[in-house]
């Protein structure tokens, strides 16, 4: 099993859409958790971080966060054309590996207009 | 605020033949990770620093691979002899703290011929 696992995608969504991406764990320790935005050809962007069970709202953007069922999502509401990329899950594990990032394999989302 | 600076943004080389990249992170950041991103994956930590002491090198291939951050600022990764599996994109990160939230820098595209 990986350590962090995203849903495998491409996701497509018509523009002014909900998209909903999903992440899920395997460290039961794990402290914080991160969503990272990467257009083709560029360097990842952080977009949302969070640290405690419940959702944490910022813009257009909503973060999930569920440590019982070790699991993270993101919504993006109102889908743009811009938002039309590759969205990396990062967790930050606990114990022995407390600060080492680990990312998912992202997703890829396509907002078609 | 300046982000985190990469230099060479690309490199191309021939097998066999060294290469280094230079990191410089976000000033006060104390924390400076080097990553590896293969195509359609996540990137994957090689190595991170906790000012000039590297904590977490465990998946550094040694037998080639080198770091150094003499100064607690800048950092260089090196790669000799270089390998066609090297071949990859590069990136540094930066954090204030260890569990707090990492940026990247734009990244070093390596091709190994």
């Amino acid at each position: 099993q990986k350590e962090v696992e995203q849903n495998s995608g491409p996701l497509s969504v018509p523009e002014g859409a909900i998209a909903s991406l999903n992440c899920t764990y395997s460290d039961r320790g794990s402290q914080s958790f991160f969503w990272y935005r990467q257009y083709s050809g560029k360097s990842p962007e952080l977009i949302m971080s969070i640290y405690s069970n419940g959702d944490k709202e910022d813009g257009r953007f909503t973060a999930q966060l569920n440590k019982a069922s070790q699991y993270v999502s993101l919504l993006i509401r109102d889908s743009q054309p811009s938002d039309s990329a590759t969205y990396l899950c990062a967790v930050n594990a606990g114990g022995t590996s407390y600060g080492k990032l680990t990312f998912g394999q992202g997703t890829i989302l396509t907002v078609h207009p | 605020e300046a982000g985190v600076v990469q230099s060479p943004r690309y490199k191309i080389i021939e097998k066999k033949q060294p290469v280094a990249f230079w990191c410089n992170p976000i000033s006060g950041h104390n924390t400076l990770y080097w990553y590896l991103q293969n195509l359609g994956q996540g990137p994957e930590l090689l190595i991170r620093y906790e000012n000039e002491e590297a904590v977490d090198d465990s998946q550094l291939p040694k037998d080639r691979f080198s770091a150094e951050r003499l100064k607690g600022v800048d950092s260089t990764l090196k790669i000799q002899p270089a390998e066609l599996g090297d071949s990859a994109v590069y990136l540094c990160a930066s954090s204030l703290g260890v569990a707090n939230e990492q940026f990247f820098g734009p990244g070093t595209r390596l091709t190994v011929l």
